[in-house]
């Protein structure tokens, strides 16, 4: 068990470009959530997969936010045309069935500039 | 919609007790939840509370009332390295009412002085 890994750690990108995020969550489990996380803020929720399936999505979350988990394993999370307001720490994590724990992964801390 | 409320900032001294609130206004309400942060790190897990009372795991204790939708974590022998923000998290059910989601509030940070 390697826990939550995201990749990458950091991203940098100019206003208007299209980036993309990947989590691995722990492997047995089957719930996989995004979150955003601003300075002084909590999580947000963005949304949630129950193995490939996109149950949950936040009304935050605008047109240019799509997130996959194809095979019910890794998670993809783009942003297109990014927007400054983008920059935010994404936040992946997941939960085993019947599990009460949320494991965090460490972060994608994204600057658009 | 959901709301937490808990305080922005407490201080404490190192050897002492702290309490930290969260009160919550929520549909769908299944448990509670907290979790610690450290400047620049991932949330962890300290302890959920689906029924009424008290939760106790080692220094740290969690406690929920439904029926006043409030809810405290209690940390006790404070150390250095408990400063860090601590944020609870209501665990609800999803529209569909199949999952259930933790929806975190803004978090308070605890400052520990020795």
């Amino acid at each position: 068990d390697t826990g939550v890994s995201q990749d990458p750690r950091h991203k940098i990108t100019k206003r208007g470009q299209n980036v993309t995020f990947r989590c691995d969550p722990i492997s047995e489990h089957n719930r996989l959530y995004w979150y955003r996380q601003t300075l002084g803020q909590g999580p947000e929720f963005l949304t949630y997969f129950q193995n490939e399936a996109q149950l949950e999505k936040s009304r935050l979350l605008s047109d240019r936010f799509s997130a996959e988990r194809p095979k019910g394993s890794f998670s993809t999370l783009e942003i297109q045309r990014t927007e400054q307001g983008d920059s935010a720490m994404y936040l992946c994590a997941s939960r085993g069935r019947g599990g009460t724990e949320a494991f965090f992964g460490q972060g994608t801390r994204l600057t658009v500039v | 919609g959901q709301s937490l409320e808990q305080p922005s900032e407490v201080t404490a001294v190192e050897g002492a007790i702290v309490q930290i609130n969260c009160t919550y206004q929520t549909s769908g309400f299944y448990g509670l939840s907290w979790y610690q942060q450290h400047d620049g790190g991932a949330p962890t897990f300290l302890s959920y509370n689906g029924l009424d009372g008290l939760e106790e795991t080692g220094r740290f204790s969690s406690f929920l009332s439904r029926s006043d939708s409030y809810g405290y974590l209690l940390l006790q022998e404070l150390q250095m390295k408990d400063s860090a923000s601590y944020f609870c998290a209501v665990r609800v059910l999803n529209a569909s009412g199949g999952s259930y989601i933790p929806t975190f509030g803004r978090g308070t940070s605890l400052i520990v002085h020795p």
